[in-house]
């Protein structure tokens, strides 16, 4: 069972543009959505991440959008560039019972074009 | 620190072979994941420990996996036999998982270089 859900499965865009990837969970026991950023030959590493106290947080370039109620959260990177090309896994996780382990969404390989 | 510590970065081997990955989380982390990662399936978690115990083994998909932590700074993937399907890249996680001292709650996952195996 795919508890949180990614799209799109790939993603190209041109330099400047706006890239947006979508997540949905299934679990309202979630609390925590990590961002994670993979690039060729490298493992993920975390990139940014939201609790679901506040409805968006910004670093940089990179925004997160929060709606609770619908149970989705989305990562939009402003302004792409060619360095931001990479495989971006959403996850989901939360606390109870004493387990941090996320779950994570299948990953959306973006291309962004010079 | 240097991070998580995969070995090898490749391997490739013939059907019907052992094959043993390695893996040196982040000093001081206590909990230790084993991941596999393909086109088709994504990234998939195949094990994971905590304090070296094994906790959840239910992605390991049969019984020709199996892992080991014999103690906090080193663990093992290994798959005998291994087959063609098998080949994917391998990653390694170490988190230091739990509460904060601000309060809130992490999970942060610090993943290795990964190990890619192909099986011939």
């Amino acid at each position: 069972q795919q508890q949180v859900k990614q799209s799109p499965q790939s993603l190209i865009v041109q330099k400047g543009g706006i890239s947006i990837i979508n997540c949905a969970y299934e679990n309202t026991a979630f609390d925590y959505f990590p961002w994670y950023q993979q690039f060729p030959g490298k493992g993920p590493a975390l990139l940014i991440a939201i609790r679901p106290d506040v409805s968006e947080k910004k670093e940089g370039r990179f925004t997160i959008s929060f709606n609770k109620s619908a149970k989705q959260f989305s990562l939009h990177i402003m302004d792409s560039q060619p360095g931001d090309s990479a495989t971006y896994f959403c996850a989901a996780s939360n606390d109870r019972g004493g387990s941090y382990i996320p779950t994570f969404g299948r990953g959306t390989s973006l291309i962004v074009h010079p | 620190d240097a991070g998580v510590i995969q070995s090898p970065r490749h391997e490739v081997t013939e059907m019907g072979q052992e094959v043993t990955l390695r893996c040196k989380p982040i000093s001081g982390h206590d909990y230790l994941f084993w991941y596999r990662q393909t086109m088709m399936r994504g990234l998939e978690l195949l094990i994971y420990f905590n304090n070296n115990v094994p906790i959840d083994d239910s992605g390991m998909p049969e019984d020709r996996f199996s892992a080991k932590m014999p103690n906090a700074s080193f663990s093992t993937l290994k798959i005998q036999p291994s087959e063609p399907r098998d080949s994917a890249v391998y990653f390694c996680a170490s988190s230091l998982a739990g509460p904060q001292t601000s309060g809130s709650w992490t999970d942060t996952q610090y993943f290795g270089p990964g190990t890619r195996l192909t099986v011939l």
